[in-house]
């Protein structure tokens, strides 16, 4: 089945303590993209990847960082997590052209 | 002021109404414009796809786009109780090609069986 895997599902830490959300696609892709959902503000991008080794930033790419070594996986890393980065994440893929986006079912954050 | 601009809802129609949806955006590079669909818990899923002006339908659900007037919007006619989720706008200009996309913020639908 095609699909976009996020791990873990619900995340509780505290500030500080560095974390990764690990995603992964078997659809082959080429690009892959982080967003995070927050009440009222909706869907914001992160960071978004074109291929192996070519990131860039979204439009709200502060205090996260991401690596594309390999095409199937696209970690989130949250170096020194803070309150404000509380929220549900969403890692999506899609293929090339105006393919759509498929997205994964989320990680919900909790900073304390 | 946001991008695209989304009531947030709830709207609450009975099952085989009409359920019109809309989002107003401010920038007018955008010419590729999306619908997705997410339910509880779960990741959005796209629904329709459109560029630039004009109508198009899907089944039950019809999507159009109005530049001039930087609104678009979508209908689902014959509600059903599973239409009940958030509905997302996103659109992004061509040079994005869907690469950076924008979302509204979502308006919650509830069909009442």
């Amino acid at each position: 089945e095609a699909q976009v895997t996020q791990n873990p599902r619900y995340l509780i830490t505290v500030t500080g303590k560095k974390l990764t959300v690990t995603c992964s696609q078997n659809m082959n892709h080429e690009y892959m993209s982080w967003y995070r959902q927050d009440p009222g503000l909706g869907l914001r991008q992160i960071y978004y990847s074109m291929n192996v080794e070519v990131t860039d930033k979204g439009d709200v790419p502060e205090g996260y960082k991401v690596s594309r070594k390999e095409k199937r996986n696209f970690p989130l890393i949250l170096e020194s997590p803070s309150p404000n980065q509380t929220s549900l994440y969403f890692c999506a893929s899609r293929g090339q052209g105006r393919s759509p986006l498929h997205f994964g079912n989320g990680t919900r954050l909790t900073v304390t | 002021q946001k991008e695209v601009e989304q009531d947030p809802g709830p709207l609450s129609v009975p099952e085989g109404a009409i359920v019109s949806l809309n989002c107003t955006y401010s920038n007018s590079a955008f010419q590729y414009f999306m619908w997705y669909r997410q339910y509880s818990r779960k990741g959005p899923e796209l629904l329709m796809y459109t560029y630039s002006s004009g109508n198009k339908e899907d089944g039950r659900f019809t999507a159009q786009v109005d530049k001039s007037s930087k609104y678009i919007s979508l209908f689902i006619r014959d509600s059903q109780p599973s239409d009940s989720a958030t509905y997302l706008c996103a659109m992004s200009p061509p040079e994005a090609a869907g690469n950076k996309l924008t979302f509204g913020g979502g308006t919650r639908v509830l069909v009442k069986p």
